[in-house]
């Protein structure tokens, strides 16, 4: 089935120490979305790609960074993880849109501990 | 500046039962599409319906559907027959056009519907 996997789903890691987060997609989407979601609250976009073009959010922190070898995979790097950086990191895919109709497809997400 | 609100927290139901959860927005658009996705404990989160503005007629899916007035900036969601598998976080879902061309969805707070046996 197409579908949308992120790895690892938990990751723990030390106050200051770089992670990285991996997505990847079959649906070939054009389009991929990072987003941070803390407990009961909404998704909060980090930054999209719409093919090789990077989009960052205005509030995203500098210590989150993105890349995109290829139109399969997607990696976000968290520099030096701080305690508010623990949260569930979802990846999102989706054809472009000429109108807003396209749905986004998730993943199941990666939560992140830190330590 | 487009803005959506989900203004119940959280919800609870009897299985069988009917439950209706409340979304408004805000936008200055005319014509644009409007999302409810369904996040289960632990799962990823999916699509359960979608609606065109310019489409008078309210989306159904199943025992989901919406009611939609344009007029009013509301976007409602109604589970009929709940299951104790619509236990869930549901949150509502605007997209917004990017600089990238493409669209970013504003997501409203959420609404957890528990349903009860």
């Amino acid at each position: 089935d197409a579908m949308v996997i992120q790895n690892p789903r938990y990751q723990v890691t030390q106050f200051g120490k770089p992670v990285t987060l991996s997505c990847s997609q079959t649906l070939n989407h054009n389009v991929m979305y990072w987003y941070q979601q803390k407990s009961s609250q909404a998704p909060k976009l980090l930054f999209h790609y719409y093919d090789k073009d990077f989009n960052n959010e205005a509030d995203t922190p500098d210590n989150f960074q993105s890349r995109r070898p290829n139109t399969s995979f997607c990696f976000l790097d968290i520099r030096s993880p701080g305690l508010g950086d623990a949260a569930m990191y979802l990846c999102a895919t989706s054809r472009p849109s000429s109108g807003g109709n396209n749905e986004q497809f998730f993943g199941p997400g990666t939560r992140l501990t830190v330590l | 500046a487009q803005t959506v609100t989900q203004s119940q927290p959280e919800m609870s139901v009897q299985e069988a039962e009917t439950v209706t959860l409340s979304c408004t927005y805000d936008t200055s658009e005319s014509n644009y599409y409007l999302f409810w996705y369904k996040q289960p404990p632990s799962r990823q989160m999916i699509l359960v319906i979608r609606q065109e503005a310019y489409k008078q007629q309210n989306a159904t899916e199943n025992r989901f559907s919406v009611n939609f007035q344009k007029a009013a900036k509301s976007f409602s969601l109604k589970i009929s027959d709940s299951q104790l598998g619509d236990t869930a976080m549901y949150f509502c879902a605007f997209p917004s056009r990017a600089t990238s061309g493409t669209y970013k969805y504003i997501f409203g707070t959420g609404t957890r519907l528990k349903v009860l046996a």
